[in-house]
C-alpha cells in the first residue's frame, strides 16, 4: 500500500449504531487530519494530530471521537450520529511544521446516516 | 464567514487554451497557499503551492500567482488538457495546522 488509505470506502449506518473509520498513511508523516466534506461546502477541518497528540479540535460534536494510536494510524469513532452528519470524510497526513505544508489525502469514506 | 472563496463554481475551456482559476481570501495572516485537484471518488491531490513571500511559482504547465495587496491568487494551466478536468480547490494556512479551503471550481477541458 502506498500513500494514504481509508476504510471503509462507503458506510451506511443508523442513528443508534457505533462504527469506526480507519486511516493509515505510508508516507512517514507525523501529522494526521480528519476533514468533513458536505455537498457544496468547503472541506471542514475536524481534528489534527501531531506526533500522536491532538493539536486541533474544531468544535466538533462529541458524537465524533478521534483516536491516534501511532503516527501511521488514525481512527474516527462514530456514535449516535444524525442524518446531517452524512458526508465524505477525508483523512490527510503531512510533515510537521516548518518542513513542508503539503497535505496528502486518502480517497475518503462516504458516510450515509439513515 | 468564509475566509477563502472560489467564486466560480465551474469553468469550461477548450483543449490547448489557458485555464485560469481564481481564489480570494480575507485573512492577511495567511502565509502559505496551496492548490489541490480532485477527481471523482478520489481524495484531493496536491498540485502546487506558494509562500506569501513570493508572487509566482511555476511547475510545468501549472503556475500560481499571488497578489497580496488584492488578497487574490490564481492558478494558470497552459496548455489545458482533457485530463485536467477535475475540481480544483485552493487552500490557505497561517503556518499552523489549520488549513482553510475554498468550495472548489469544477474545470472542464473540452477536446
Amino acid at each position: 500500500e502506498t500513500g494514504v488509505t481509508q476504510t471503509p470506502r462507503h458506510l451506511v449506518m443508523g442513528m443508534t449504531n457505533k462504527k469506526s473509520l480507519k486511516c493509515e498513511q505510508h508516507l512517514g508523516h507525523n501529522a494526521m487530519y480528519w476533514y468533513k466534506q458536505s455537498a457544496k461546502k468547503p472541506l471542514e477541518l475536524m481534528f489534527v494530530y501531531s506526533l500522536e497528540e491532538r493539536v486541533e479540535n474544531n468544535s466538533v460534536p462529541s458524537r465524533f471521537s478521534p483516536e491516534c494510536p501511532n503516527s501511521s494510524h488514525l481512527f474516527l469513532h462514530l456514535h449516535t450520529l444524525q442524518p446531517e452528519d452524512s458526508a465524505l470524510y477525508l483523512c490527510a497526513s503531512s510533515q510537521s511544521r516548518g518542513l513542508a505544508y503539503e497535505q496528502y489525502f486518502g480517497p475518503g469514506t462516504r458516510l450515509t446516516v439513515t | 464567514d468564509q475566509q477563502v472563496k472560489q467564486n466560480s463554481p465551474s469553468l469550461s475551456v477548450q483543449e490547448g487554451r489557458i485555464s485560469i482559476l481564481n481564489c480570494d481570501y480575507t485573512n492577511s495572516m495567511f502565509d502559505y497557499f496551496l492548490w489541490y485537484k480532485k477527481y471523482p471518488a478520489e481524495g484531493p491531490t496536491f498540485l502546487i503551492s506558494i509562500s506569501s513571500i513570493k508572487d509566482k511559482n511555476e511547475d510545468g504547465r501549472f503556475t500560481v500567482f499571488l497578489n497580496k495587496s488584492a488578497k487574490h491568487l490564481s492558478l494558470h494551466i497552459v496548455p489545458s488538457q482533457p485530463g485536467d478536468s477535475a475540481v480544483y480547490f485552493c487552500a490557505a494556512t497561517t503556518g499552523t495546522y489549520k488549513y482553510i479551503f475554498g468550495t472548489g471550481t469544477r474545470l472542464k477541458v473540452l477536446a
